[in-house]
């Protein structure tokens, strides 16, 4: 069985502070690696995506992906309490194509 | 903005009933997917569709059936509820090629079903 593994929290940080949201994955062939956020009460919704090794940064935030360390991790700089929310992950299984999540970590940005 | 509707927020039902659960999306796509979320288990994968007419099984569809008769619609069917059912359920659906999953999937409001 595929695996996406999360630490579930909760997460919380101070406002301003860089929030930083860890994922680990089994599957060795993954190339597409998701960031979804969920709000509560709410569905989830795309945030980042990142495909190659490396940082990728939209606005205050940046997926790190490490292919040979099987992690991706995503950060939140400058941490505002809007961004209080349960963080997925998603890994696209490389050979059915569907994507596996994460149990989620929730986040709690402190005013 | 893409649409993805499901026909009811809250439902209630006695162990034994059928239960039918609708997704209806607007913008043409051509994969789409039943999720559960349960806490502290994430998102599982129930069932998902290529195409009309099409369906593939995902981690965990014991219990579960599906129906895509038309490309916008996909329901999910529980043929005899069971308490172990009370989930959240998540309709997504995202854009093909049919068959090729991108990673951005757009979902529905979800449906909180409870088994009594």
């Amino acid at each position: 069985q595929k695996e996406v593994e999360q630490n579930s929290g909760p997460l919380s940080v101070p406002e301003g502070a860089i929030a930083s949201l860890n994922c680990t994955y089994s599957d060795r062939g993954s190339q597409s690696f998701f960031w979804y956020r969920q709000y509560s009460g709410k569905s989830p919704e795309l945030i980042m995506s990142i495909y190659s090794n490396g940082d990728k940064e939209d606005g205050r935030f940046t997926a790190q992906l490490n292919k040979a360390s099987q992690y991706v991790s995503l950060l939140i700089r400058d941490s505002q309490p809007s961004d209080s929310a349960t963080y997925l992950c998603a890994v696209k299984d490389n050979q059915g194509g569907k994507l596996i999540f994460g149990q989620g970590t929730e986040l709690s940005v402190k005013p | 903005d893409v649409k993805v509707t499901q026909s009811s927020r809250y439902l209630v039902k006695r162990t034994g009933e059928k239960v039918f659960l609708e997704c209806v999306q607007d913008m043409d796509h051509e994969n789409m997917f039943w999720y559960r979320q349960d806490p502290g288990l994430g998102l599982r994968l129930i069932y998902f569709s290529y195409d009309v007419k099409m369906k593939e099984k995902g981690d965990i569809p014991e219990g579960y059936s599906v129906s895509r008769e038309k490309k916008e619609r996909f329901s999910l069917i529980l043929e005899s509820a069971s308490t172990n059912q009370t989930s959240m359920y998540l309709c997504a659906s995202s854009l093909g090629p049919s068959g090729r999953v991108t990673g951005e999937l757009f979902f529905g409001e979800g449906s909180r079903l409870t088994v009594l």
